[in-house]
């Protein structure tokens, strides 16, 4: 079962403009976790946020969580044509349990 | 610092047989998961293995089974094969004490069921 829905579905931005994804889950976590992947091979850890957090940075990445919305942003800016991928929320409701993802925003950058 | 490996890359089956996909954890890393991940969709857990002991499962039939060794590697095991089995098998392993804070995949295995 998926505990995450990304939105959009998909999104299509002009290299160098920002891409912003969200995600909506359904019960509490214990974190939040994005994830890329590359032309559906393995996925690559991008970045974590405790439920006790509102905002981290990595890089040209910015997440953001709203445990009261139940809700999660990630924000790409200044987009690269390699940050064309899939971007995957994963959530676990504790330290011992499994995580879970969502189906995923297939981002495309356009030259 | 070797990462996750997997193996077979790519296979090829009919339906009804049986297969066996292979893991290889990271170095240092006990704990591996693995996740089937249909095309378009995210990957779906189907469990976890700890100190060579079943730690959680998805909501996948018995006929999907696992294996962990004393080195920490793992196989998954699905029997009977339906074509709807037909998928991404991702493999991922985590470090000690930070079992669901990072996974570490690898590049996956394509199982195509004919």
């Amino acid at each position: 079962s998926q505990q995450g829905e990304e939105d959009p579905q998909a999104l299509s931005i002009q290299e160098g403009e920002n891409a912003t994804m969200n995600c909506s889950y359904k019960t509490s976590i214990n974190n939040l976790q994005w994830y890329r992947q590359n032309s559906g091979r393995g996925l690559v850890h991008l970045i974590l946020i405790r439920s006790n957090e509102r905002e981290k940075h990595s890089g040209r990445l910015r997440v953001t969580l709203d445990t009261s919305k139940k809700s999660s942003s990630l924000l790409i800016t200044a987009s690269r044509a390699a940050d064309t991928a899939s971007y995957f929320c994963a959530t676990a409701k504790n330290r011992d349990d499994k995580i879970i993802f969502g189906k995923g925003t297939r981002l495309h950058i356009l030259p | 610092e070797t990462g996750v490996t997997q193996s077979p890359t790519h296979l090829i089956k009919t339906r009804g047989q049986q297969v066996t996909l292979r893991c290889s954890s990271q170095s240092g890393h006990n704990t591996v998961s693995w996740y089937q991940q249909a095309l378009g969709q995210g990957p779906q857990f189907i469990f976890q293995y700890y100190r060579e002991e079943e730690n959680g499962r998805g909501n996948f039939p018995p006929r999907f089974s696992g294996l962990q060794f004393p080195n920490y590697s793992s196989e998954l095991n699905v029997n009977a094969l339906e074509l709807d089995d037909s998928a991404l098998y991702l493999c991922a392993s985590s470090p000690r004490g930070a079992t669901n804070e990072k996974l570490f995949f690898g590049s996956g295995t394509q199982l195509s069921v004919l």
